[in-house]
């Protein structure tokens, strides 16, 4: 059992490119969420799904994109890369929206340079 | 303006004392908490939660107290192990009507148990 899977672990973008964090659950979760975690600020919400076909915003949207075409996946997409979008970005999954005990997937440690 | 707050960055204790770690809130439509473990390189795991109609949550060496009139919650750890190392995150999420699923998280307590 796999659990949350993200991919790249790495990455390094030029100001101004676009890019897509993967991220898979095997789990036939409904909820899934990205965060991004800066220093001094934990984990912050970027945007969430409770369902395929439905996403919502977060805490801090801005300059990210999300969709939610099936259970399994739920891709991020930085529309144009900003240096202060480097951080660690992790996704979650979870059983359903009222079963908060989230997993989480390693992580893609991004740097826009 | 943070929801959750956790004020203290790190707390360092030894081997077998206790380690409490602190949470407060302010939004009072938080009705579900939890703690989550972090190591470095790798993912948050979930350690324990409460639901806001208990005021206390064991599992094993972990407690997780909740005072719903301060708005706080505290994890405490006994007896601390070093492998208990980590950053702890505390979590908040509003049930009822209002229930999204949203996850909002603390800054991070960086725990060091000393040998």
């Amino acid at each position: 059992n796999a659990g949350v899977t993200q991919t790249p672990k790495f990455q390094v973008l030029k100001t101004g490119q676009s890019m897509t964090l993967q991220c898979a659950q095997d789990m036939n979760h409904e909820y899934m969420s990205w965060y991004r975690q800066d220093p001094g600020m934990g984990l912050r919400l970027i945007h969430y799904s409770v369902g395929a076909g439905i996403t919502d915003q977060g805490e801090v949207p801005n300059g990210y994109n999300v969709s939610r075409s099936t259970t399994e996946d739920f891709p991020l997409r930085l529309l144009s890369a900003a240096p202060s979008q480097t951080s660690v970005y992790f996704c979650a999954s979870s059983y359903s929206i009222w079963r908060t005990e989230a997993f989480f997937g390693q992580g893609t440690r991004l740097t826009v340079v | 303006d943070q929801q959750v707050k956790q004020n203290s960055p790190s707390l360092s204790v030894q081997e077998g004392r206790i380690s409490i770690l602190n949470c407060d809130y302010t939004n009072s439509m938080f009705d579900y908490f939890l703690w989550y473990k972090k190591y470095p390189a790798e993912g948050p795991t979930f350690l324990i939660s409460i639901s806001s109609i208990k005021d206390k949550n064991e599992d094993g060496r972990f407690t997780v107290f909740l005072n719903k009139s301060a708005k706080h919650l505290s994890l405490h750890i006994v007896p601390s192990q070093p492998g208990d190392s980590a950053v702890y995150f505390c979590a908040a999420s509003a049930g009822g009507s209002s229930n999204t699923g949203k996850l909002i998280f603390g800054q991070g307590t960086t725990l060091q148990v000393k040998p």
